[in-house]
């Protein structure tokens, strides 16, 4: 069964960083390529970036609100993806999901639960 | 980029009723068009992947059409479990922009 567990989130400040993980389980993880959602309170979902798998450059792509501030990684001996937010705005509070992404279909078939990021003075 | 475009943000219906939610992209996506279910405090569910394929475990009351820039997708009896938000998503090229979102509720 795949299963994806988000943590990390938190409270951080204007300007901090926090980082979020994504422990992920049931299915092989070097293999996937994977991406980062987030949703802000009573708003709809926004695409925050994608990774490739390593076999495929581990290459990653981030939307423009989040382009150098917000990193992708991933730990395929870990089973773990990363998102590394520094320099976070109070736009940035949000629940933040991670998902399997269909390498050609680019399509989201799994999900985590998500982990809430609040970013507050 | 490509933008998306959702309508009705919000929906009253039925059980029983016919359904139908729409997306718009701003520039061909071939079938790259994704739908998603989600209930209050729960992650995003896959319905439906390149515009019409019915994701595994999905009831066969969803079906999703179109190509190019139109989209729609349709329950056909709507069931109480329905009651949720739907998005739709590109995944044609990155940044893969999501629907503003439809909000189905009871009437």
């Amino acid at each position: 069964e795949v299963q994806l567990v988000e943590s990390g989130g938190g409270l951080g400040k204007p300007g901090e960083s926090l980082r979020v993980s994504c422990a992920a389980s049931g299915f092989t993880f070097s293999n996937a390529w994977m991406s980062w959602v987030r949703q802000a309170p009573g708003k709809g979902q926004e695409w925050v970036g994608r990774i490739k798998s390593k076999t495929d450059g581990a290459t990653a792509d981030l939307a423009a609100p989040v382009k150098g501030r917000f990193t992708i990684s991933r730990d395929d001996s870990q089973n773990t993806l990363y998102l590394q937010m520094n320099s976070l705005k109070t736009e940035d509070t949000a629940v933040y999901y991670c998902a399997t992404r269909h390498r050609y279909g680019g399509y989201l078939d799994y999900w985590g639960q998500g982990t809430l990021v609040t970013v507050s003075s | 980029d490509i933008q998306m475009t959702q309508s009705p943000s919000s929906l009253s219906a039925s059980v029983g009723d016919r359904v139908t939610i729409t997306c718009r992209a701003s520039q061909s996506i071939s079938s790259y068009l994704n739908w998603y279910q989600q209930k209050p405090g729960k992650a995003p569910e896959l319905l439906i992947y390149a515009a019409s394929s019915l994701q595994s475990g999905v009831p066969s009351r969803f079906s999703g059409s179109g190509s190019g820039t139109d989209f729609t997708l349709t329950i056909s009896s709507l069931q109480p479990e329905d009651f949720a938000s739907y998005f739709c998503q590109q995944s044609y090229s990155t940044p893969h922009a999501f629907g503003q979102g439809t909000k189905l509720e009871i009437k």
